[in-house]
C-alpha cells in the first residue's frame, strides 16, 4: 500500500525560529495538501498545491508560511518565524483525483516553546 | 462558512452492540469522506460517498450519504474492541481544490 511519508515525526523549536516540515507524497498523485490539527480541535485546511503552484490557501496560511515542491518528489511546508500558537500536528495529504479520498501522512508534531 | 457537526462526540458501548454516528451540515458537499484516526497518527480513509442517497458497506460498517448531500451516517453492526478509535467525517467542497472541511470527530470506545 503506497504511503505518504512525513519527517520529522516530532519537532521542538523555539519561538521565532524557522522550521521546515517535509513530506513525500505518493508518486503518481497530483494534488497535495497541508492540514493541521491543534490538540482537541478540528483538522484545519492550510493549503492546496497543484501543478507546481498554490491553488488555494486558508486564512491561517499567512506570509509566515510557504510551500515548495523542489524536486518533484518532496513537498515541504516552511514556517519562517514560529509562534506559540503554531504548535499542532501538521499533516500532509495527497490524492490522484480529489474525488475518491486522500492519503494522509502520519504527521509532524510541532511544539513551539 | 461550511461546517460539519458530528454526533455524538463520545460513545462508549459494549462489544456486540450496534451504533450510529452522524455527520450533519447545512451546506452541500460534492463528496463526503469518513476517516479513522488513531492517537498520534494521521487520518486513514475508510470510504468516500459521492452520490446523494448512496450507501456503501465495508464489512460491519455501513455508510450513507443523505439525498441532499448535506449529511452522512456511519453505522457499525456488532461492534468489536478493535473498532475503538476516533471517527472523522470530512466534506469536500465543490470548488476545484476539493479542500476538506472536517467534523470534530466521534471518539468510540468498545468495551469487551
Amino acid at each position: 500500500e503506497p504511503e505518504v511519508t512525513q519527517t520529522p515525526s516530532h519537532q521542538v523549536t523555539q519561538m521565532g525560529q524557522e522550521v521546515i516540515l517535509r513530506c513525500v507524497p505518493i508518486s503518481n498523485h497530483l494534488y497535495f495538501y497541508w492540514y493541521r490539527q491543534i490538540l482537541g480541535q478540528k483538522v484545519e485546511f492550510l493549503v492546496s498545491f497543484y501543478n507546481n503552484e498554490i491553488s488555494e490557501k486558508s486564512e491561517i496560511f499567512d506570509d509566515q508560511f510557504s510551500v515548495e515542491r523542489p524536486d518533484g518528489s518532496n513537498f515541504t511546508l516552511k514556517i519562517r518565524s514560529t509562534k506559540l500558537e503554531d504548535s499542532a500536528m501538521y499533516f500532509c495529504a495527497s490524492t490522484q483525483d480529489r474525488v475518491y479520498g486522500y492519503t494522509f501522512g502520519s504527521g509532524t508534531r510541532l511544539t513551539v516553546v | 462558512t461550511q461546517l460539519l457537526e458530528q454526533s455524538p462526540q463520545f460513545l462508549s458501548i459494549q462489544e456486540g452492540e450496534n451504533l450510529t454516528v452522524y455527520c450533519n451540515s447545512s451546506s452541500v458537499f460534492s463528496s463526503l469522506q469518513w476517516y479513522r484516526q488513531e492517537p498520534g497518527e494521521g487520518p486513514v480513509l475508510l470510504v468516500t460517498v459521492v452520490t446523494g442517497g448512496e450507501v456503501k458497506k465495508l464489512k460491519r460498517l455501513t455508510f450513507q450519504f443523505g439525498d441532499a448531500r448535506k449529511d452522512s451516517s456511519l453505522h457499525i453492526t456488532a461492534a468489536q474492541p478493535g473498532d475503538t478509535g476516533l471517527y472523522l467525517c470530512a466534506g469536500a467542497n465543490a470548488g476545484n481544490n476539493r479542500k476538506l472541511i472536517w467534523g470534530l470527530g466521534t471518539s468510540l470506545a468498545v468495551n469487551p
